[in-house]
């Protein structure tokens, strides 16, 4: 059964500064990976995908990388802005064991950017 | 302007009483889903469909039901509702899931609390 698992759970940085948050999986025979953003009491807003074949993806000062082999998965955000501040979830489709049709959703970081 | 709907967005009810939670997506996408979120645990699946009148059950189907007559709507149902179905829930819909770009995108949720 695929697990996701993200670290920190939570992070609180200085405007400005760069960060990375960290995702993992236990089973490496995905066909992608998503990250998505959620803000208090809202719906999920798609940020990057990632293809298995893929390393990375970018998205104006969001980078996105994927090493399928080890299980891992890291949202990189430049410059962070108190507007980044949300939940990030990480989500992987598809691992064996039939769980090719839905997304196992990671619990989240949450993240806030202070001014 | 592309998007998943759902209706309605709160709903306070009471055990016992059948609700019908809709979903819509005007992307024309074959593939919808149920998940829903809760504190600790994540956002789990309910059931998908890959196609119209194709349904199957996600990780927790248990006290729902779903029926795909038309591509665009997967409506929710809780016969019979109970206090540990509140929940916020989420509809979402893709391309054909099994392929390297199956993205999922998000309706806005809906907050169900059962008394």
């Amino acid at each position: 059964k695929q697990e996701v698992t993200q670290i920190p759970a939570a992070l609180s940085v200085p405007e400005g500064e760069n960060l990375v948050l960290n995702c993992s999986f236990t089973d490496s025979a995905i066909y992608n990976l998503q990250w998505f953003r959620q803000d208090p009491g809202k719906g999920l807003t798609s940020l990057l995908l990632i293809q298995s074949s893929q390393r990375e993806q970018t998205s104006g000062r969001l980078n996105a990388s994927l090493d399928k082999s080890s299980g891992r998965s890291t949202l990189y955000i430049a410059a962070s802005q108190p507007g980044d501040s949300a939940t990030y979830l990480c989500a992987v489709n598809g691992g064996s064991g039939g769980s090719n049709y839905k997304l196992t959703f990671g619990k989240g970081t949450l993240l806030t950017v202070n001014p | 302007e592309a998007q998943v709907t759902q209706n309605p967005r709160y709903l306070i009810t009471v055990t016992g009483k059948k609700l019908t939670v809709t979903c819509s997506q005007n992307m024309n996408h074959e593939y919808m889903s149920w998940y829903r979120q809760d504190p600790g645990l994540g956002l789990r699946q309910i059931y998908y469909s890959m196609n119209v009148e194709v349904t199957d059950k996600g990780d927790v189907p248990e006290g729902y039901k779903v029926s795909r007559k038309e591509k665009r709507n997967f409506p929710l149902i809780l016969e019979s509702p109970s206090p540990n179905q509140t929940s916020l829930y989420f509809c979402a819909s893709s391309t054909y899931a099994g392929s390297l770009t199956h993205e999922q995108f998000f309706g806005p949720g809906t907050r169900l609390t059962v008394l």
